[in-house]
């Protein structure tokens, strides 16, 4: 599975748009993008994936560059419950098991 | 659904004492995984098992054992705890193989050994 970098750590205030990045210039073209956050003491929750369109659904936006190199998650009004560390993991389409690679990922801090 | 459960959540163990973290789903998934998280890192992969009867060995398998006996059911096994086991213990599921599906996961066991 192909490497991604994040930055350790972003701040956003509350009921503005959260945009994290992700760097991962080595994905190959059967890999997808998939965004999971965890909140404190909490299991990991996905949050959404895409493969080269941009993808949204009730909890976030995904933009994938066209070269597939980066992508940007979007949450649209941040609140505090968004208060989590945000994996960006890159994650081969076909094969038997699908493990998913965890890094360090991004802690968002959302405030007042 | 109750979705993924584990059991306890929390254990305090002794160096070389035995304990078993138990896993259950019941969303029907074949796919079942073991991660650990230390302290400020990610999660890194124990086991998985792609069904019943079949598991197979993740990043950190060493000192660990598991089975999938039934679909529902992955307990996984620590037989003589050491202090580098502490961490916390998620488990995971997912229904298909490949990218395009996600994994759900447990709320944890935290381990503490001394």
């Amino acid at each position: 599975d192909a490497k991604t970098t994040q930055p350790p750590s972003m701040d956003c205030a509350e009921g503005r748009a959260a945009n994290l990045p992700c760097n991962h210039s080595t994905i190959s073209g059967n890999e997808y993008v998939y965004w999971y956050r965890q909140i404190h003491s909490q299991g990991p929750q996905y949050i959404i994936h895409g493969l080269k369109n941009n993808e949204t659904n009730e909890m976030a936006s995904l933009i994938i560059t066209e070269d597939r190199k980066s992508s940007t998650l979007i949450l649209p009004h941040a609140t505090l419950r968004d208060t989590a560390v945000y994996y960006c993991i890159v994650r081969v389409r076909g094969g038997t098991a699908s493990k998913l690679t965890f890094g360090t990922g991004t802690r968002l801090q959302v405030t007042l | 659904n109750a979705g993924v459960t584990q059991t306890p959540k929390f254990r305090i163990l002794k160096i070389g004492q035995s304990m078993t973290l138990q896993c259950t789903q019941d969303m029907n998934h074949n796919y079942m995984y073991w991660y650990r998280q230390d302290p400020g890192m990610g999660l890194k992969l124990i086991y998985y098992s792609v069904g019943a009867g079949i598991t197979d060995k993740g990043e950190v398998p060493n000192g660990y054992n598991v089975s999938r006996s039934t679909t529902e059911d992955f307990p996984l096994r620590l037989e003589l705890a050491a202090p580098s086991q502490t961490s916390v213990y998620f488990c995971a599921s997912k229904r298909l193989a490949g990218g395009d599906n996600e994994q759900f996961f447990g709320p944890g066991t935290r381990l503490t050994v001394l």
